[in-house]
């Protein structure tokens, strides 16, 4: 199976509160797990990313949980901010092949 | 200069109308993709390229066609088009010796087929 599931298809979260973004992959054989930012009229953009061999990877607000058993990962924004206001979308691909993305979640942050 | 850009930015046709769609890049990359990204189903692959002798179908191919003309140009055409293919759509491009399975998105077209 190629899937990715996302969730929540939105988010409403205030200003230094936490966001989190969950996904659950299918295929045991993934080995890359990026987040994408998109932004109003903008393509996306790499936030983030993991691969298997840790559970947890963290660049500034930004972390990455990654639990392989369960094969679901989530992304956690720390104090979130207005300009987190964005489209995420969670992907997972084999080695370099494509990427297969979850259907995005419209977060929201307000002051 | 942007290193992936597309053309047109917007694009309104009718049903029935032939579009094409253009993706260039500056980034030195064999890899290029075309997705259509839709509210609430996320970026959908409909084609991919992974140098220039190669053209891949992705998983909603139907009712498109694509040509790799060179290395930075990867265009794709919609034969007919119907109100169903209204959507953003996005080019990207990708590197696995330079940058690993990061994929490098253009700003994205609007088309909106009447």
């Amino acid at each position: 199976q190629q899937q990715v599931k996302q969730s929540p298809q939105s988010l409403i979260v205030q200003k230094g509160g936490i966001s989190i973004i969950n996904c659950a992959y299918e295929n045991t054989a993934f080995d890359y797990f990026p987040w994408y930012q998109q932004f109003p009229g903008k393509g996306p953009a790499l936030l983030i990313a993991i691969r298997p061999d840790v559970s947890e990877k963290k660049e500034g607000r930004f972390t990455i949980s990654f639990n392989k058993s369960a094969k679901q990962f989530s992304l956690h924004i720390m104090d979130s901010q207005p300009g987190d206001s964005a489209t995420y979308f969670c992907a997972a691909s084999w080695h370099t092949d494509k990427l297969i993305f979850g259907t995005g979640t419209r977060l929201q942050v307000f002051p | 200069d942007a290193d992936v850009t597309q053309t047109p930015r917007n694009r309104i046709t009718k049903t029935g109308k032939r579009i094409m769609l253009e993706c260039s890049q500056t980034k030195g990359h064999d890899r290029m993709y075309w997705y259509r990204q839709d509210p609430g189903l996320g970026l959908r692959l409909i084609y991919y390229s992974f140098d220039v002798k190669d053209i891949n179908k992705g998983e909603i191919s139907d009712g498109y066609s694509v040509s790799r003309q060179a290395q930075a140009k990867f265009s794709l055409s919609l034969e007919s088009a119907i109100p169903n293919q209204t959507a953003l759509y996005f080019c990207a491009t990708s590197d696995p010796y330079s940058s690993g399975n990061e994929q490098f998105f253009g700003p994205g077209t609007r088309l909106t087929v009447l």
